[in-house]
């Protein structure tokens, strides 16, 4: 069965980092792009980032770009979102999903994890 | 303010067909760009329901269907039960933003 796990999700103060992480299984990791989208509880789905299959190329929201870094590591079938300058309205539970094929522009989300809440407040 | 844009609710008695529409414009949906469809169950993550305008994954029932026309999207549902009641969400790629959602419609099954 394929399955994507986040973790690390947590309370934090405004200004401050946390990294995610999700953990896939199931399928070969190493052949799908990987995508972060976000929701704030009881609004919409909002796309936070994504890096192609090999890593070699990252994509970020205009919201999150210069403050969040995603990364992956094939060989441990593991995708990581490092969120740096945390402000309130990044609080959202954050879901991990992946993306089959080739070109970006027909990238939609497969498989979803269950997601993890941030919460930046003081 | 979304950037696909789509009814905030829909509503249909059991056995009744209903439809979402979701409307972008040439920077996203369009000749190139594809329309995909999730639904989000009360409490639960997404789930995608239609991939590359029209297509089902393994398990989804035949009771949805999707369709594009120029740069809008829509999703069918014939049949309609009370377990369709959810949020569904359109998406497409969006030339400027990247990978952008619709605002979400709730259906409502009466």
């Amino acid at each position: 069965e394929e399955q994507l796990v986040e973790s690390g999700g947590d309370l934090v103060q405004p200004g401050g980092s946390l990294r995610l992480s999700c953990e896939a299984s199931g399928f070969k990791f190493s052949t799908y792009a990987m995508s972060w989208v976000r929701q704030v509880p009881g609004k919409g789905l909002e796309w936070v980032s994504t890096i192609t299959r090999s890593g070699d190329k990252t994509y970020y929201a205009n919201s999150v770009n210069g403050r969040f870094t995603i990364s992956r590591d094939n060989s441990k079938s593991t995708l990581s979102l490092q969120m740096n300058s945390l402000r309130a309205e990044d609080t959202a539970v954050y879901y991990c999903a992946n993306s089959p094929g080739w070109l970006p522009i027909g990238w939609f989300f497969d498989v979803w994890g269950r997601g993890t809440p941030v919460t930046v407040s003081s | 303010q979304s950037v696909l844009t789509q009814p905030p609710s829909v509503s249909g008695a059991p056995g009744q067909r209903v439809t979402i529409s979701c409307t972008g414009s040439s920077s996203n949906i369009g000749p190139t760009h594809d329309v995909h469809w999730y639904q989000q169950l009360p409490g639960t993550a997404p789930k995608l329901l239609i991939y590359g305008n029209n297509n089902r994954p393994s398990g989804v029932p035949d009771r949805f269907s999707g369709s594009k026309s120029g740069t809008s999207g829509s999703l069918a549902i014939t049949g309609l039960q009370a377990e369709d009641e959810a949020d569904y969400y359109c998406q497409s790629y969006d030339t400027s933003l990247g990978w952008v959602f619709g605002g979400g419609t709730k259906l409502t099954v009466l």
